[in-house]
């Protein structure tokens, strides 16, 4: 099985542009996740959905939106990117929230706004 | 709110030695857990090993086994045997029990390269 797929792999965006990252998963995962990770930061939550219809905001969500159509998919949106959401995305998933479960992450994307 | 610290942001150690990579973390919860995930330069990141708090035996996985103190809020991860595949970031996690939003709470990386 292929997990978990983020698409693109890499972007370079011009500021004010919108753009949307993709994540589908094929573990039919109940909570899904976008983290960014930043040098010295770690990884940082930015929005997480625990079902299919619910979403909610995590630690680091200005700028960004998700949304949760279904049970696969996890898209995260920038309306009008910013430099400082040059980051690194990872999206994951997991059999559901709130316990010991293991996360399973995707192979990231690399943004870069310019 | 919960933190966690890694010290170590780079690390080197011998093919075949041991080397151990300390994480500390900050909490007033009792029920948590903790990870160690890995970050190979292909950028993915894998789960290395999981402790439940309330489990006193430290956890242990092949090659790769924890220090758990609780009360000293330590968790570090000791690689023996280390091999040239181990050349990666380490992260130390934390997540409460029953946080709804699943929320991982992770160190700021230790970046470990193996040398032949």
């Amino acid at each position: 099985t292929a997990g978990i797929t983020q698409a693109p792999t890499s972007q370079i965006l011009a500021a004010g542009r919108s753009m949307t990252l993709r994540c589908t998963q094929d573990m039919r995962h109940n909570a899904m996740y976008w983290y960014r990770q930043d040098l010295g930061l770690g990884l940082r939550l930015i929005h997480y959905s625990n079902t299919a219809g619910t979403t909610g905001k995590g630690e680091v969500p200005d700028g960004y939106s998700v949304s949760r159509a279904n049970t696969d998919d996890f898209p995260l949106t920038l309306a009008s990117a910013v430099p400082s959401q040059t980051s690194v995305y990872f999206c994951a998933s997991s059999v559901r929230s709130g316990a010991h479960n293991e996360q399973f992450f995707g192979p990231g994307t690399r943004l870069t706004v310019l | 709110a919960q933190t966690v610290t890694q010290s170590q942001p780079e690390m080197s150690v011998q093919e075949a030695e041991t080397v151990t990579l300390s994480c500390t973390y900050d909490t007033s919860e009792s029920n948590y857990y903790l990870f160690w995930y890995k970050q190979p330069p292909s950028r993915q990141m894998i789960l290395v090993i999981r402790q439940e708090a309330y489990k006193q035996q430290n956890a242990t996985e092949n090659r790769f086994s924890v220090n758990f103190q609780k009360a000293a809020k330590s968790f570090s991860l000791k690689i023996s045997d280390s091999q040239l595949g181990d050349t990666a970031m380490y992260f130390c996690a934390f997540m409460k029990r029953g946080e709804v939003r699943g929320k991982l709470i992770f160190g700021q990386g230790t970046e470990l390269s193996v040398k032949p």
